[in-house]
């Protein structure tokens, strides 16, 4: 099973600012980098997924930085609102068709 | 609507007894899992199905067991062999093969035992 890293474990961010969740993960089967949004109470929602035939993949406010070479990749929320407060966790695939998964960051957006 | 459904939502159980959550979705995916979540620990994998009747142990399958009898469905077994039952159980599918990466969660099932 291979780790994956996530850091930081819990974020304070003030409305309007820049929440930013790094990753790395070792080795991988399948080039497929998820990150998942969890509410309390809640399953887990898929909310940007990259396949790195390119380095950033960018969906609204969110926005998926990937490095290869680093074995790295990054979740950066842009004019972060307080509804975004919620546990985000990346995750990678293994060799298996199954996903590993970080051990997630809390996110806190103040007003 | 489509979706996965777990249910029920909250389960209490004595400590001994065997109990089975239930997962369905009808997202016509073929691929389906079980990951528990207990704070600070992230998802970890339990079980994982790839078709009907075929499945394969997660990294933390020890004292779980689980049935694939049809599409839809993929119900888990916490049995009185597994230590630590109480956690928060995610049911998850996705179109499986080289698609199994991308997962969507049902709502989820708190179980706990005393």
């Amino acid at each position: 099973q291979q780790q994956v890293k996530q850091s930081p474990q819990s974020l304070i961010v003030q409305k309007g600012g820049i929440s930013i969740i790094n990753c790395a993960y070792e080795n991988t089967a399948f080039d497929y980098f998820p990150w998942y949004q969890q509410f309390p109470g809640k399953g887990p929602a898929l909310l940007i997924a990259i396949r790195p035939d390119v380095s950033e993949k960018k969906e609204g406010r969110f926005t998926i930085s990937f490095n290869k070479s680093a074995k790295q990749f990054s979740l950066h929320i842009m004019d972060s609102q307080p509804g975004d407060s919620a546990t985000y966790f990346c995750a990678a695939p293994d060799s298996g068709y199954a996903l590993n998964f970080g051990k997630g960051t809390s996110l806190l957006v103040t007003p | 609507d489509g979706g996965i459904t777990q249910s029920p939502k909250y389960l209490f159980r004595k400590e001994g007894q065997n109990v089975t959550l239930s997962c369905e979705q009808n997202l016509n995916h073929d691929a389906m899992y079980w990951y528990r979540q207990d704070p600070g620990q992230g998802l970890r994998l339990i079980y994982y199905s790839q078709i009907v009747n075929d499945f394969q142990k997660g990294d933390i399958a020890e004292g779980y067991s689980v049935s694939r009898e049809k599409k839809e469905s993929f119900p888990l077994t916490v049995t009185s062999a597994q230590k630590n039952p109480t956690a928060f159980y995610l049911c998850a599918s996705s179109l499986g093969g080289t698609n199994s990466y991308e997962q969507y969660f049902g709502p989820g099932t708190r179980l706990t035992v005393t």
